[in-house]
């Protein structure tokens, strides 16, 4: 059972750079969403969605973009890179209707 | 405005001994409380998780107590053992699934 799948598991940028991070479920849920894990701040909902096409934008988006053209596949996309996005970010998903969410593994990304 | 407050930072315990984690939440809307263990370069995982109809549940060792008109809600780890040495996250969701979590508490075990 592979879950939550996300990569790469490192990366480091520089500033102004663009990138994607692939997050990918096999469990067919339909609900789908990013956070991103600093210190001593817990996780923050960057953007979620609850089902293909449809997306919305959670505590911190800016500087980030979704879309979820499938069920399985919710990629989070940083435009242009700054030092404030250096963070552990994580991908989860799950079912509808007040269920838990399942995390992937994280990536942990370095702007410099 | 953070919309889980979560104490203490962090913990130290005794093996066998309780372990108990406070959280607080302002926004009634949320009907969901989940628990998430984390360990070092590791996401997340579910640990325990309760509804507001409920004022108290219990899996093994781990218990969550509710407490809906004050608004907050905690975990009791009992028997706490040094493989439970992780850091703890409280979380509250709405009923699309967006989770609000607390800042973290640190469990360090001593054998």
């Amino acid at each position: 059972n592979a879950g939550v799948t996300q990569t790469p598991k490192f990366q480091v940028l520089k500033t102004g750079q663009s990138m994607t991070l692939q997050c990918a479920q096999d469990m067919n849920h339909e609900y789908m969403s990013w956070y991103r894990q600093d210190p001593g701040m817990g996780l923050r909902l960057i953007h979620y969605s609850v089902g293909a096409g449809i997306t919305d934008q959670g505590e911190v988006p800016n500087g980030y973009n979704v879309s979820r053209s499938t069920t399985e596949d919710f990629p989070l996309r940083l435009l242009s890179a700054a030092p404030s996005q250096t963070s552990v970010y994580f991908c989860a998903s799950s079912l509808p209707g007040g269920a838990s969410a399942f995390f992937g593994q994280g990536t942990r990304l370095t702007v410099v | 405005q953070q919309q889980v407050k979560q104490s203490p930072q962090s913990l130290i315990v005794q093996k066998g001994g309780i372990s108990i984690i406070n959280c607080a939440y302002e926004n009634t809307a949320f009907d969901y409380f989940p628990w998430y263990q984390q360990f070092p370069g590791k996401g997340p995982a579910l640990l325990i998780a309760i509804r507001p109809d409920v004022s108290e549940k219990k899996e093994g060792r781990f218990t969550i107590s509710f407490n809906k008109s004050a608004k907050q809600f905690s975990l009791h780890i009992m028997d706490s053992q040094p493989g439970d040495s992780a850091t703890y996250f409280c979380a509250a969701g709405d009923n699309f699934n967006k989770f609000y979590f607390g800042s973290g508490t640190k469990l360090n075990v001593k054998p």
